[in-house]
């Protein structure tokens, strides 16, 4: 069973341009989280999906972020005209659907942009 | 005031020494409580839950003080192989966000 997967892996983009990061949950999990770690700081929760619902986006930036967890396909996280601040560490992970206790989150190895 | 605190360290220690971290949170609701471990520029690793009755898994060993909103993470006889950064991370419910501290730097030196 192949664990959490995104890509790609490094992006490299020029202020102004888009970003697209992708992120495949693991078999049968129908959860998605996005969180983002700036240079030095935290990871921070930024929006939690389910197949083609957004449920908590109270992380997201209000404007140029988008995300996005298709009936099939990979979950996509957007980011539109990329300034040099967004340049992070962007890690998504996955949950199983039963509820009841704390489901582990699996976290994918991460898409690291820079944006020059 | 950060809803997770940790001190930032960085904690360097010889191996073989015994090294505690602690945590505060902020928000009474959380329910869930975790240690997770960040090597450098990769993603967070589950490391252990943690529970009021504390719990032991080989040379760590969790505590969780709800009365103090407190987390502890011990580690005993330290490997160079534990030099990393140590997250505390609480969870509020069943589904739902993780809520990260910034992380404790270790540095184990031989």
């Amino acid at each position: 069973n192949a664990g959490v997967m995104q890509n790609p892996r490094h992006l490299v983009r020029r202020r102004g341009q888009e970003a697209r990061l992708r992120c495949s949950p693991m078999k049968g999990h129908s959860h998605v989280y996005w969180y983002r770690q700036l240079p030095e700081e935290g990871l921070k929760f930024m929006v939690y999906l389910q197949k083609e619902n957004i449920i908590d986006e109270s992380g997201m930036p209000k404007e140029r972020f988008s995300a996005e967890f298709p009936k099939e396909g990979p979950s996509i996280l957007r980011i539109q005209q990329v300034v040099r601040g967004d340049s992070a560490a962007y890690f998504c992970a996955s949950s199983p659907p039963k509820g009841g206790a704390y489901n582990e989150q699996f976290f994918g190895p991460g898409t690291r942009l820079t944006v020059l | 005031r950060k809803e997770v605190e940790q001190d930032p360290g960085p904690f360097n220690v010889p191996e073989g020494a015994t090294v505690a971290f602690n945590c505060t949170y902020s928000n009474s609701a959380s329910q869930s409580f975790f240690w997770c471990r960040q090597d450098c520029r990769k993603e967070p690793k589950l490391l252990m839950s943690v529970y009021s009755s504390g719990n032991e898994d080989g040379r760590f060993t969790a505590q969780l003080n709800r009365a103090s909103q407190y987390i502890s993470l011990l580690i005993r006889d330290s490997k160079l192989s534990d030099s990393a950064t140590y997250l505390c991370v609480v969870h509020r419910g069943s589904q739902g966000n993780l809520i990260f501290g910034k992380g404790t730097k270790l540095s184990v030196k031989p």
